[in-house]
């Protein structure tokens, strides 16, 4: 069963502004993880939260977890025209770390 | 990092005919899935190909329908059988890094089409 829901299921903005998008789960985790999903191909895995981490960083992102809320954010500052795509939250509990795939969010960025 | 390589790309199929995947990794790896994305859905996880073992499939999804091989620990093969229309889907091989943090690698996918 799906754990993770991302929202909003579409977003789309000015290459330069920056893009928010966010996921909520059901039950606790043990990761939580971003993925990026360009036009039907592959997945390229983004950036991985521990449960007992809050915030994480990499180059023009920027992840927060809230797990008293069950949530998480994904933050792409400056966004460019490359960045349209499709984004995944994944996350994994108890004692399997398999990922399990919320629905996505689909980002254009204009140029 | 893992590089991964899946055959065919696409395919469009008949109904009631199979299709064999491959997936190759330029690395050995101790984990391998195999995924489903239907059209403008989510992944979902068909089954963990084990090397040397029966793969372990997931609620939903029987070895007679997708029969998986590994028979070492850079190569495996799913097979969609007896397809129909409703296979339609991107079917994603992936594999998780040694020691294993959580995330996975994947493969580009391969697009079926079933007519």
């Amino acid at each position: 069963s799906q754990q993770g829901e991302e929202d909003p299921q579409a977003l789309s903005i000015q290459e330069g502004e920056n893009a928010t998008m966010n996921c909520s789960y059901k039950t606790s985790i043990n990761n939580l993880q971003w993925y990026r999903q360009n036009s039907g191909r592959g997945l390229v895995h983004l950036i991985l939260i521990r449960s007992n981490e809050r915030e994480k960083h990499s180059g023009r992102l920027r992840v927060t977890l809230d797990t008293s809320k069950k949530s998480s954010s994904l933050l792409i500052t400056a966004s460019r025209a490359a960045d349209t795509a499709s984004y995944f939250c994944a996350t994994d509990a108890g004692g399997s770390y398999i990922p399990t795939f919320g629905r996505g969010t689909s980002l254009i960025v204009h140029p | 990092s893992a590089v991964i390589s899946q055959k065919p790309s696409r395919d469009i199929c008949q109904r009631g005919t199979s299709l064999t995947i491959q997936c190759q990794v330029d690395s050995q790896v101790t984990m391998m899935f195999w995924y489903r994305q239907q059209p403008g859905q989510s992944l979902t996880l068909i089954a963990t190909a084990n090397q040397g073992s029966e793969a372990t499939y997931e609620s939903g999804f029987v070895i007679d329908k997708f029969p998986i091989s590994r028979p070492n620990l850079t190569f495996s093969t799913l097979t969609v059988s007896n397809m129909s229309p409703e296979d339609s889907s991107i079917y994603l091989c992936s594999v998780a890094s040694a020691p294993w943090a959580g995330e996975l690698f994947f493969g580009e996918g391969s697009r079926l089409t079933v007519l």
